[in-house]
């Protein structure tokens, strides 16, 4: 089945600097791609996500991009804080528009004060 | 303003135990999913389920039964449950996007502990 792949599985940062999380996928139809945050003892929660009739998208500190060509997707975040310590997850749409997602296995990022 | 319900936040139960897990979402949405989360796993999809009465097997349904008799509750059921299935269950649900995938609006999870 379709998968993605996601990169780094964990990463610690100094506050301040910049975090980039990595995903590709394998289905060339897929056609949205999100981005989830997931607080410690909290749920999962979209924070950004694009479709792919754009490159590039950002939300006041945070970006996603998107690659077609090379199938993968990245998630920056810039002058990172200790409140975006959490684990984020990728995903993309399971057979192309079936509604379902699957998920990156996740990056634990931990932004050190 | 919760808007996706899971009934239990934690659970302990015996293993060979039927286990009900519930989720209800009050937005309308017609696509709705249950996942496991295992440490180095990430969320794995269980099953899910388009419409009332509908339902649909993900990557890991054994052990694993679903009911959605009304669009708004769509509950997971464990025929009788193991250890392995010790793991934080999330349900999640989506409107139907005409084909267009939509955003996830998680619920809080439920962990279940089978002893």
């Amino acid at each position: 089945g379709e998968n993605v792949e996601q990169h780094p599985s964990t990463l610690s940062v100094q506050e301040g600097d910049s975090a980039v999380i990595k995903c590709t996928y394998s289905d060339s139809a897929s056609n949205y791609f999100p981005w989830y945050k997931q607080e410690l003892g909290k749920r999962p929660q979209l924070i950004i996500d694009i479709r792919s009739n754009v490159g590039e998208k950002k939300d006041q500190r945070i970006a996603v991009t998107l690659n077609k060509t090379a199938k993968h997707f990245s998630l920056h975040i810039t002058e990172t804080q200790p409140e975006d310590s959490a684990v984020y997850f990728c995903a993309d749409p399971y057979g192309g528009s079936q509604g379902n997602l699957i998920f990156g296995k996740g990056t634990k990022l931990s932004v050190k004060p | 303003d919760v808007k996706v319900t899971q009934s239990s936040r934690y659970l302990v139960k015996r293993t060979g135990e039927k286990v009900f897990l519930e989720c209800v979402q009050d937005m309308d949405h017609e696509n709705m999913f249950w996942y496991r989360q295992d440490p180095g796993l990430g969320l794995r999809l269980i099953y899910f389920s388009y419409d009332v009465k509908m339902k649909e097997k993900g990557d890991i349904p054994e052990g694993y039964s679903v009911s959605r008799e009304k669009k708004e509750r769509f509950s997971l059921i464990l025929e009788s449950a193991s250890t392995n299935q010790t793991s934080m269950y999330l349900c999640a649900s989506t409107i139907e996007g005409g084909g267009r995938v939509e955003g996830y609006t998680f619920g809080s999870g439920t962990r279940l502990t089978v002893v």
